[in-house]
């Protein structure tokens, strides 16, 4: 089943102990990228990445890190967490092209106490 | 970034009615999606628009994207409660690569 998965989904920890969300794709997908949801806000993206070792700021990047090692995998780092990281954060993946459909994860919810 | 704006925030109907959800912007896109999210789960694609004027049917809904490209609605007809959701609109920019800019989202809820 063609799917991205995200782990964990849930996660409550507390301020400054670096976490790190996993996120995997089986579809063979060049491009990848992180969102975070917030209540009125929509999706904002965070990071993104065109193809391994390609990495770019999406438009609130500020407190986070990714890497691109391998295609299928994408993960998301907070190497000092504070409270306004507390989000959803979704994980997703397409083929190259600007009107390519996005194949999302089911989320992972952080709580930064 | 370019700013995309859904209308209404929230609407809240009886089964059988039919609604219209707005997607507005100032700037001119190249393609225009609809998502829908769950509860619990991760947007998923509805439909992709990417030419002015154009109208896509989607069994009870329906997708326009505006002549100049900058806004796009979808029109639910006889609403149902499996179309209670968040719908998202999100659109990109051929020069942008596969960077979509969402709009906030409107959620819907669909009562018996």
């Amino acid at each position: 089943e063609a799917q991205v998965t995200q782990n964990p989904r849930y996660l409550i920890t507390v301020t400054g102990k670096k976490l790190t969300v996993t996120c995997s794709q089986n579809m063979n997908h060049e491009y990848m990228s992180w969102y975070r949801q917030d209540p009125g806000l929509g999706l904002r993206q965070i990071y993104y990445s065109m193809n391994v070792e390609v990495t770019d700021k999406g438009d609130v990047p500020e407190g986070y890190k990714v890497s691109r090692k391998e295609k299928r995998n994408f993960p998301l780092i907070l190497e000092s967490p504070s409270p306004n990281q507390t989000s959803l954060y979704f994980c997703a993946s397409s083929k190259k092209g600007y009107n390519q459909p996005q194949h999302f994860g089911d989320g992972t919810r952080l709580s930064i106490l | 970034t370019q700013l995309l704006e859904q209308s209404p925030q929230f609407l809240s109907i009886q089964e059988g009615e039919n609604l219209t959800v707005y997607c507005n912007s100032s700037s001119v896109f190249s393609s225009l999606q609809w998502y829908r999210q769950e509860p619990g789960e991760g947007p998923v694609l509805l439909v992709t628009v990417v030419t002015g004027g154009e109208v896509k049917k989607l069994k009870r809904l329906t997708f326009q994207f505006g002549d100049a490209r900058k806004d796009s609605s979808l029109h639910i007809t006889a609403a149902q409660p499996g179309d209670t959701g968040l719908y998202l609109c999100a659109a990109g920019v051929v020069d942008a690569g596969n960077m979509l800019t969402f709009g906030g989202g409107t959620r819907l809820m669909v009562k018996p």
